[in-house]
């Protein structure tokens, strides 16, 4: 079974200012997905970026970026120029890697992260 | 224009009562999922359907039943509502293949047991 932590339970940042979030997962698959999801106030959780084990290179996504370390097992979020509407709760999640259409394609999270950006 | 759009919002109801929670999509995904989010936020699986066929099942309560009368919805019915059954709940769909696309959720339900 897979395991996600998020050891942060909160954080805050300036405004403008950059922040990262950490996350670490426990998997004996080779082959998987990582993600980053955010819960604002409103409830909505929206998928803010992607990785695919297999790909070295890290994601970005606009002023969103991850720092994947495979062999650690790690996937931290980096928030730059951080915005007001950035504060939310942020989820890491894992997903193996499944080939059959009919297979489960369960999604397991972390605990989440609290990030304030502060004025 | 909604993806998986959920109903109701919210729903508070008195203990004992039957509820049902109704999800719909028009991605044209195959796979759908009931999540519970705790009030510590901890989101955890419930129910997963794909292609109407039930592919997990974690240990939930056989109070909790899902219903998929065909691939674009996904409904759940609770019977004897429990104070502990208040949280929020997400219905998500997910595309075919590898999974790489990840889940679009629902915008939550959020059940208050009285």
């Amino acid at each position: 079974a897979q395991t996600v932590t998020q050891s942060q339970p909160e954080m805050s940042v300036q405004e403008a200012e950059t922040v990262t979030l950490s996350c670490t997962y426990d998997t004996s698959e080779s082959n998987y997905y990582l993600f980053w999801y955010k819960q604002p106030p409103s409830r909505q959780m929206i998928l803010v970026i992607r990785q695919e084990a297999y790909k070295q290179q890290n994601a970005t996504e606009n002023r969103f970026s991850v720092n994947f370390q495979k062999a650690a097992k790690s996937f931290s979020l980096k928030i730059s120029d951080s915005q007001l509407g950035d504060t939310a709760m942020y989820f890491c999640a894992f997903m193996k890697h499944e080939r059959s259409s009919g297979s489960a394609r369960q999604l397991t999270f972390g605990s989440g992260t609290q990030l304030t950006v502060l004025p | 224009d909604t993806a998986v759009s959920q109903t109701p919002k919210y729903l508070v109801t008195q203990m004992g009562n039957d509820k049902s929670i109704k999800c719909e999509q028009n991605l044209g995904h195959d796979t759908m999922y009931w999540y519970k989010q705790d009030s510590k936020k901890f989101l955890k699986i419930m129910f997963s359907y794909n292609n109407k066929e039930l592919i997990i099942n974690e240990t939930v309560p056989n109070r909790f039943s899902p219903k998929s009368p065909d691939k674009a919805h996904l409904n759940l019915h609770i019977n004897s509502l429990e104070l502990g059954d208040s949280a929020v709940y997400f219905c998500a769909s997910s595309q075919g293949g590898t999974g790489a696309g990840g889940y679009t959720f629902g915008s939550g339900t959020r059940l208050t047991v009285v």
